[in-house]
């Protein structure tokens, strides 16, 4: 089974630019979460979805938003970028369920100069 | 506030040298906690899932284990692929909550 895929792997982008990344779960998993990973902050969670409805918020500005289609895929998107949004942003699936183990895509690696 | 502390931030080890990884978490009730692996540059890999005191689970040469406070990753007679970043992270039975994880322990194994 494939695993989740996210894409593009690798962005550079400028501050007050756009950005949107892609996640396709893995086939069958209807849960997609979004985490930024820095060194300084580790991982931190940035939002859920699931049956195309966030199901859950992390703590950061409304410049980050999301969205999930009818296949599962995900898209998250960050307006007016600003050089502390250069992360790693992970996206994780899982079924949906209470319990459920998450699994990672590789990640797109986003640089803001 | 659900919280994760993960010591020690590094560890050097030489070739077959066993050692332990501490995850120490605080939550109001425990769904689960998870154990990753993570390479650099690259997502992190699932090792394990733990859901209660007691509970032990084993892959390889890791075996986690699991109290009510903390979690500890046993890492037996390592070799240099085990190289890597182990991150915990652990999920509260309140609603909807999502994953809260550690920094991470960043493991280096010397041939």
């Amino acid at each position: 089974k494939a695993g989740v895929t996210q894409t593009p792997r690798y962005l550079i982008k400028t501050r007050g630019q756009q950005v949107t990344l892609s996640c396709s779960p893995i086939s069958g998993h209807r849960s997609v979460s979004w985490y930024q990973q820095t060194p300084g902050q580790g991982l931190q969670f940035l939002f859920e979805y699931f049956s195309e409805t966030q199901r859950n918020k992390g703590n950061f500005p409304g410049r980050f938003s999301g969205r999930q289609f009818s296949n599962s895929r995900s898209e998250m998107n960050v307006s007016t970028l600003e050089l502390g949004d250069s992360a790693l942003y992970l996206c994780a699936s899982s079924l949906g369920r209470f319990q459920e183990t998450q699994y990672f895509g590789p990640g797109t690696r986003l640089l803001v100069l | 506030e659900d919280q994760v502390t993960q010591s020690p931030e590094a560890l050097r080890l030489q070739e077959g040298e066993s050692s332990s990884l501490n995850c120490s978490y605080t939550v109001s009730g425990l769904r689960g906690l998870f154990w990753y692996r993570q390479d650099p540059g690259k997502g992190p890999e699932f090792l394990f899932t733990l859901y209660s005191a007691g509970e032990e689970k084993e892959k390889e040469r890791l075996k986690a284990t699991l109290t009510k406070k903390e979690s500890f990753l046993h890492i037996t007679a390592p070799k240099p692929e085990d190289s890597a970043t182990y991150l915990c992270a652990v999920q509260g039975n309140s609603g909807n909550t999502p994953l809260v994880f550690g920094k991470g322990t960043r493991l280096s194994v010397i041939a």
